[in-house]
Protein backbone atom coordinates (compact mmCIF):
# COMPACT_ATOMS: atom_id res chain seq x y z
CA UNK A 1 0.00 0.00 0.00
CA UNK A 2 1.68 2.94 -1.03
CA UNK A 3 1.83 6.00 1.63
CA UNK A 4 1.23 9.43 1.82
CA UNK A 5 2.99 11.24 -0.73
CA UNK A 6 4.57 14.99 -0.50
CA UNK A 7 6.53 17.09 -2.79
CA UNK A 8 8.71 19.20 -2.75
CA UNK A 9 10.63 17.34 0.06
CA UNK A 10 13.20 20.70 0.45
CA UNK A 11 12.24 24.59 -0.75
CA UNK A 12 14.15 27.24 0.16
CA UNK A 13 12.98 30.52 -0.93
CA UNK A 14 13.15 34.56 -0.15
CA UNK A 15 10.40 36.52 1.84
CA UNK A 16 7.09 37.46 0.01
CA UNK A 17 7.80 34.87 -2.29
CA UNK A 18 5.07 32.60 -2.54
CA UNK A 19 5.42 28.55 -2.71
CA UNK A 20 2.94 25.52 -2.93
CA UNK A 21 3.26 22.21 -1.41
CA UNK A 22 1.03 19.25 -2.48
CA UNK A 23 -0.10 15.55 -1.52
CA UNK A 24 -1.53 12.77 -2.00
CA UNK A 25 -2.90 10.66 0.97
CA UNK A 26 -3.50 7.30 1.25
CA UNK A 27 -6.05 5.77 -0.90
CA UNK A 28 -9.56 5.95 0.76
CA UNK A 29 -8.48 7.99 3.76
CA UNK A 30 -11.48 10.50 3.68
CA UNK A 31 -9.49 13.27 6.44
CA UNK A 32 -6.51 15.27 5.12
CA UNK A 33 -4.83 17.54 7.57
CA UNK A 34 -1.65 19.82 7.00
CA UNK A 35 0.80 20.54 9.86
CA UNK A 36 3.08 22.82 10.70
CA UNK A 37 6.38 21.68 12.29
CA UNK A 38 8.55 24.42 13.59
CA UNK A 39 11.99 23.04 14.47
CA UNK A 40 11.99 21.48 18.02
CA UNK A 41 8.15 21.95 18.32
CA UNK A 42 5.24 19.61 18.01
CA UNK A 43 3.06 19.70 14.70
CA UNK A 44 0.75 22.30 14.67
CA UNK A 45 -2.12 21.96 12.78
CA UNK A 46 -2.79 24.57 10.61
CA UNK A 47 -6.25 22.84 8.65
CA UNK A 48 -7.92 19.31 8.21
CA UNK A 49 -10.07 18.39 5.36
CA UNK A 50 -12.99 15.37 5.62
CA UNK A 51 -13.65 14.25 2.32
CA UNK A 52 -13.17 17.87 0.13
CA UNK A 53 -14.95 19.71 3.14
CA UNK A 54 -12.90 22.26 5.52
CA UNK A 55 -13.53 20.30 9.03
CA UNK A 56 -11.25 23.02 10.96
CA UNK A 57 -9.32 25.86 9.63
CA UNK A 58 -8.93 27.69 13.02
CA UNK A 59 -5.37 27.97 13.09
CA UNK A 60 -4.39 28.87 9.33
CA UNK A 61 -3.27 32.43 8.92
CA UNK A 62 -5.92 32.91 6.50
CA UNK A 63 -4.03 36.39 5.32
CA UNK A 64 -0.91 34.60 3.72
CA UNK A 65 -1.88 30.47 3.83
CA UNK A 66 -4.94 29.00 1.34
CA UNK A 67 -5.39 25.04 0.90
CA UNK A 68 -8.11 23.32 -1.31
CA UNK A 69 -8.66 19.52 -1.62
CA UNK A 70 -10.31 19.43 -5.08
CA UNK A 71 -12.33 16.34 -5.50
CA UNK A 72 -11.45 15.18 -1.82
CA UNK A 73 -8.27 13.06 -2.78
CA UNK A 74 -4.78 15.54 -2.89
CA UNK A 75 -4.03 18.53 -1.69
CA UNK A 76 -2.75 21.71 -2.23
CA UNK A 77 -1.46 23.77 1.15
CA UNK A 78 -0.23 27.57 -0.74
CA UNK A 79 2.08 30.06 0.90
CA UNK A 80 1.98 33.78 -0.04
CA UNK A 81 3.26 36.04 0.75
CA UNK A 82 6.25 33.90 2.72
CA UNK A 83 7.38 35.36 6.29
CA UNK A 84 10.73 34.32 7.94
CA UNK A 85 8.78 32.56 10.58
CA UNK A 86 7.34 30.40 8.14
CA UNK A 87 10.55 28.44 8.20
CA UNK A 88 9.34 24.70 9.23
CA UNK A 89 8.52 21.26 8.22
CA UNK A 90 5.06 21.09 6.40
CA UNK A 91 3.65 17.88 6.78
CA UNK A 92 0.65 16.27 5.21
CA UNK A 93 -1.64 13.12 7.16
CA UNK A 94 -4.22 11.48 6.09
CA UNK A 95 -6.56 8.84 8.81
CA UNK A 96 -8.96 6.06 7.24
CA UNK A 97 -12.42 7.30 8.91
CA UNK A 98 -15.04 5.49 9.69
CA UNK A 99 -18.41 4.65 12.33
CA UNK A 100 -17.87 0.72 11.77
CA UNK A 101 -14.23 0.48 11.28
CA UNK A 102 -12.25 -1.06 14.16
CA UNK A 103 -9.23 1.03 13.16
CA UNK A 104 -7.68 3.28 15.65
CA UNK A 105 -7.82 6.15 13.40
CA UNK A 106 -4.23 6.60 14.07
CA UNK A 107 -2.77 9.66 11.22
CA UNK A 108 -0.20 7.94 8.64
CA UNK A 109 2.25 10.66 7.87
CA UNK A 110 4.35 11.91 4.90
CA UNK A 111 8.02 12.70 4.77
CA UNK A 112 7.20 16.29 5.28
CA UNK A 113 8.53 19.49 2.69
CA UNK A 114 10.93 21.62 4.56
CA UNK A 115 10.56 25.01 4.05
CA UNK A 116 13.71 27.60 4.70
CA UNK A 117 12.58 31.42 4.16
CA UNK A 118 15.24 33.92 3.83
CA UNK B 1 -4.94 25.59 27.42
CA UNK B 2 -2.99 23.19 26.75
CA UNK B 3 -4.76 19.78 25.45
CA UNK B 4 -1.58 17.96 25.70
CA UNK B 5 1.33 18.71 28.45
CA UNK B 6 4.70 16.91 28.44
CA UNK B 7 6.82 18.26 31.25
CA UNK B 8 10.02 16.60 30.11
CA UNK B 9 11.66 18.17 27.49
CA UNK B 10 14.77 15.98 27.54
CA UNK B 11 15.10 12.63 28.73
CA UNK B 12 18.20 10.84 28.97
CA UNK B 13 18.40 6.52 29.84
CA UNK B 14 20.94 3.76 29.47
CA UNK B 15 20.71 1.17 26.86
CA UNK B 16 18.83 -1.87 28.51
CA UNK B 17 16.89 -0.03 30.75
CA UNK B 18 13.09 1.27 30.59
CA UNK B 19 11.80 5.02 30.64
CA UNK B 20 8.65 6.37 31.12
CA UNK B 21 7.51 9.77 28.92
CA UNK B 22 4.67 11.86 30.97
CA UNK B 23 2.18 12.62 28.37
CA UNK B 24 -0.94 14.42 30.84
CA UNK B 25 -4.02 15.99 28.35
CA UNK B 26 -7.48 17.45 28.78
CA UNK B 27 -11.02 17.11 27.27
CA UNK B 28 -14.44 17.15 28.36
CA UNK B 29 -15.32 14.53 25.81
CA UNK B 30 -16.08 11.11 27.19
CA UNK B 31 -14.54 9.32 24.06
CA UNK B 32 -11.16 10.32 23.01
CA UNK B 33 -8.39 8.63 21.61
CA UNK B 34 -4.72 8.50 22.94
CA UNK B 35 -2.05 8.23 20.74
CA UNK B 36 2.34 8.13 20.73
CA UNK B 37 4.77 8.72 17.60
CA UNK B 38 8.46 8.56 17.33
CA UNK B 39 9.81 11.23 15.13
CA UNK B 40 13.91 10.24 14.52
CA UNK B 41 16.01 12.43 13.46
CA UNK B 42 15.08 11.77 9.91
CA UNK B 43 11.73 13.49 10.64
CA UNK B 44 9.28 10.80 9.86
CA UNK B 45 6.76 10.48 12.44
CA UNK B 46 6.33 6.74 13.61
CA UNK B 47 2.86 5.29 14.84
CA UNK B 48 3.52 3.66 18.40
CA UNK B 49 0.78 2.72 20.43
CA UNK B 50 -3.02 3.81 20.83
CA UNK B 51 -5.00 3.66 23.67
CA UNK B 52 -8.83 4.50 24.02
CA UNK B 53 -11.18 6.29 26.61
CA UNK B 54 -12.95 3.03 26.88
CA UNK B 55 -10.14 0.67 26.64
CA UNK B 56 -10.04 -1.02 30.19
CA UNK B 57 -6.73 -2.04 29.79
CA UNK B 58 -3.57 -0.45 29.22
CA UNK B 59 -2.18 -0.80 25.66
CA UNK B 60 0.83 -2.87 24.43
CA UNK B 61 2.91 -3.07 21.75
CA UNK B 62 6.13 -4.93 21.53
CA UNK B 63 8.74 -2.85 23.82
CA UNK B 64 6.09 -0.17 24.16
CA UNK B 65 3.14 0.10 26.73
CA UNK B 66 1.34 3.01 27.75
CA UNK B 67 0.29 3.09 31.48
CA UNK B 68 -3.43 5.20 31.17
CA UNK B 69 -4.61 6.57 34.20
CA UNK B 70 -8.15 8.03 33.33
CA UNK B 71 -8.97 9.86 36.58
CA UNK B 72 -5.73 11.40 36.43
CA UNK B 73 -5.61 12.46 32.67
CA UNK B 74 -2.47 10.55 32.23
CA UNK B 75 -0.87 8.08 29.39
CA UNK B 76 2.34 7.89 29.82
CA UNK B 77 4.06 6.07 27.56
CA UNK B 78 6.68 3.33 28.88
CA UNK B 79 9.74 2.11 26.92
CA UNK B 80 11.60 -1.29 28.31
CA UNK B 81 14.91 -2.56 26.97
CA UNK B 82 15.92 0.66 25.56
CA UNK B 83 17.95 0.50 22.58
CA UNK B 84 20.42 3.14 20.69
CA UNK B 85 17.81 3.10 18.05
CA UNK B 86 15.13 4.56 20.33
CA UNK B 87 17.16 7.91 20.45
CA UNK B 88 14.25 10.42 18.58
CA UNK B 89 11.91 12.76 19.86
CA UNK B 90 8.44 11.42 20.86
CA UNK B 91 4.63 12.95 21.20
CA UNK B 92 2.02 12.03 22.76
CA UNK B 93 -1.21 13.10 20.70
CA UNK B 94 -4.98 12.83 21.29
CA UNK B 95 -8.17 12.72 19.08
CA UNK B 96 -10.93 14.41 20.63
CA UNK B 97 -14.86 12.14 19.66
CA UNK B 98 -15.18 9.22 17.64
CA UNK B 99 -13.91 7.94 14.75
CA UNK B 100 -14.71 10.81 12.35
CA UNK B 101 -12.02 12.14 12.02
CA UNK B 102 -12.05 15.02 14.57
CA UNK B 103 -9.68 16.99 16.17
CA UNK B 104 -6.40 15.86 16.43
CA UNK B 105 -3.99 17.30 18.50
CA UNK B 106 0.03 17.22 19.60
CA UNK B 107 1.90 17.98 22.41
CA UNK B 108 5.42 19.51 22.45
CA UNK B 109 7.50 16.51 22.74
CA UNK B 110 10.45 14.96 24.59
CA UNK B 111 13.65 14.42 23.16
CA UNK B 112 15.29 11.12 23.69
CA UNK B 113 18.32 10.08 23.92
CA UNK B 114 19.45 6.66 25.28
CA UNK B 115 22.93 5.78 26.31
CA UNK B 116 25.32 3.28 25.30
Amino acid sequence: EAGVAQSPRYKIIEKRQSVAFWCNPISGHATLYWYQQILGQGPKLLIQFQNNGVVDDSQLPKDRFSAERLKGVDSTLKIQPAKLEDSAVYLCASSLVSPLAIATGELFFGEGSRLTVL
Amino acid sequence: AQKITQTQPGMFVQEKEAVTLDCTYDTSDPSYGLFWYKQPSSGEMIFLIYQGSYDQQNATEGRYSLNFQKARKSANLVISASQLGDSAMYFCAMREGDNYGQNFVFGPGTRLSVLP
